[in-house]
């Protein structure tokens, strides 16, 4: 088992580009998340996913948008890339959603806005 | 509204016992997480607490008092290993139902 892997783990965009963050799981979760990681802050969910076709928003959705066309992928698309959004990007998984169920986060990508 | 205090830094010794406290206000309580993250890398999950008491896993302990919005994490015969942020995060059944994440206590172990 891979568990949940991102690509990139790097990247630099331009002001005002666009982009899309890959994230794939093989343990047959049903719920997926997308979260940003700034530094002193603690981890902040900006979408989620119960289930292939549903997704929903989390804490801080603006500029983001999210797809799950399959159980396995849940990709997030900048949209006009902005200073704001430089950040490191986790994406996780879980069995079942509620308090029960641990999250497995992927390695992270590491986004830079200039 | 939610809100998970920790302390942002704490220094040890190599051998030594730890405790890492965690305080929160939340709409909701669906369980307590800790998770550790070492820099650069992503959150691996340490325990679970959904009732109050004392869970034992090896090394680590962690306590939970929902009466008090209390938690902490116990780290035993601490190792250089163990250098890492942990993170206290509580699923908030009420309002949000999510995992909120407290902004994680940076523990430096010392030899």
């Amino acid at each position: 088992n891979a568990g949940v892997t991102q690509t990139p783990k790097f990247r630099i965009l331009k002001i005002g580009q666009s982009m899309t963050l890959q994230c794939t799981q093989d343990m047959n979760h049903n719920y997926m998340y997308w979260y940003r990681q700034d530094p002193g802050m603690g981890l902040k969910l900006i979408y989620y996913s119960v289930g292939a076709g549903i997704t929903d928003k989390g804490e801080v959705p603006n500029g983001y948008n999210v797809s799950r066309s399959t159980t396995e992928d849940f990709p997030l698309r900048l949209e006009l890339a902005a200073p704001s959004q430089t950040s490191v990007y986790f994406c996780a998984s879980s069995f079942g959603g509620g308090g029960t169920y641990e999250q497995y986060f992927g390695p992270g990508t590491r986004l830079t806005v200039t | 509204g939610q809100n998970i205090d920790q302390p942002t830094e704490m220094t040890a010794t190599e051998g030594a016992i730890v405790q890492i406290n965690c305080t929160y206000q939340t709409s909701g309580f669906n369980g307590l997480f800790w998770y550790q993250q070492h820099a650069g890398e992503a959150p691996t999950f340490l325990s679970y607490n959904v009732l109050d008491g004392l869970e034992e896993k090896g090394r680590f302990s962690s306590f939970l008092s929902r009466s008090k919005g209390y938690s902490y994490l116990l780290l035993k015969e601490l190792q250089m290993k163990d250098s890492a942020s942990y993170l206290c995060a509580v699923w908030d059944g009420g309002a949000t139902n999510k995992l909120i994440f407290g902004t994680g206590t940076l523990l430096a172990v010392q030899p």
